[in-house]
């Protein structure tokens, strides 16, 4: 059963730190987003891309956080330097968009905490 | 910009009975896609229902129907003889139709509590 993996699971660190989410989406979707998941900001839409190319990071902070796709097989998400209000459940998903519709499947997210 | 929303951030419902989670939105655009997603606490986001906006014929997965009323931008989950393993977060989710892809704008959730 196709999955988007996400690594890794949970992620405690200190204010300052780097941090690099992974995700690997299924094989052969073509778009892949990120999204960030607060209490009160609910699901938000970090960025995404298609055919590896980045199409909106509008929602991303762009001083401090940064998305690529090396490959097809690899999505990263990295934040530098992490702060306090980083802190939250980072879903990566993934889709196959080919003019149509297709269901977002989504991994079982990255917890960031940032102390 | 679409928004959704889902009015009724918690919700219970007895074992067997039939519950209706509410969601609208706001969108200019003729064709979208709706879409419920389930979160239970294991926090996996799960597709529930998919519903294509030209489709006037209410989607259907088991016990899980929706009524979809596009003129009013309506879009409702109704889940029938509810079962323990349906508590969780339920969000309402709007996809429009993009030439460069697609992106997913969510509702605040819905938190459904099934007791015994």
């Amino acid at each position: 059963d196709a999955r988007v993996t996400q690594t890794p699971r949970h992620k405690v660190t200190e204010m300052g730190q780097e941090v690099t989410m992974r995700c690997q989406p299924i094989l052969g979707h073509n778009t892949v987003f990120w999204y960030r998941q607060t209490m009160m900001q609910g699901l938000e839409l970090l960025a995404y891309f298609r055919n590896r190319a980045p199409l909106d990071d509008s929602g991303m902070p762009k001083d401090r956080f940064s998305a690529e796709m090396p490959d097809a097989t690899l999505a990263t998400l990295k934040i530098q330097p992490s702060e306090p209000r980083d802190s939250a459940v980072y879903f990566c998903a993934s889709g196959l968009m080919v003019g149509n519709n297709s269901p977002l499947h989504f991994g079982n997210g990255t917890r960031l905490t940032v102390t | 910009a679409q928004t959704v929303t889902q009015s009724q951030p918690e919700m219970s419902v007895q074992e067997a009975e039939t519950v209706t989670l509410s969601c609208t939105y706001d969108t200019s655009e003729n064709n979208y896609y709706l879409f419920w997603y389930k979160q239970p606490p294991s926090r996996q986001m799960i597709l529930v229902i998919r519903q294509e906006a030209y489709k006037q014929q209410n989607a259907t997965e088991n016990r899980f129907s929706v009524n979809f009323q596009k003129a009013a931008k309506s879009f409702s989950l109704k889940i029938s003889d509810s079962q323990l393993g349906d508590t969780a977060m339920y969000f309402c989710a709007f996809m429009k139709l993009e030439t460069s892809g697609s992106r997913l704008t969510f509702g605040e959730g819905t938190q459904l509590t099934v007791n015994p």
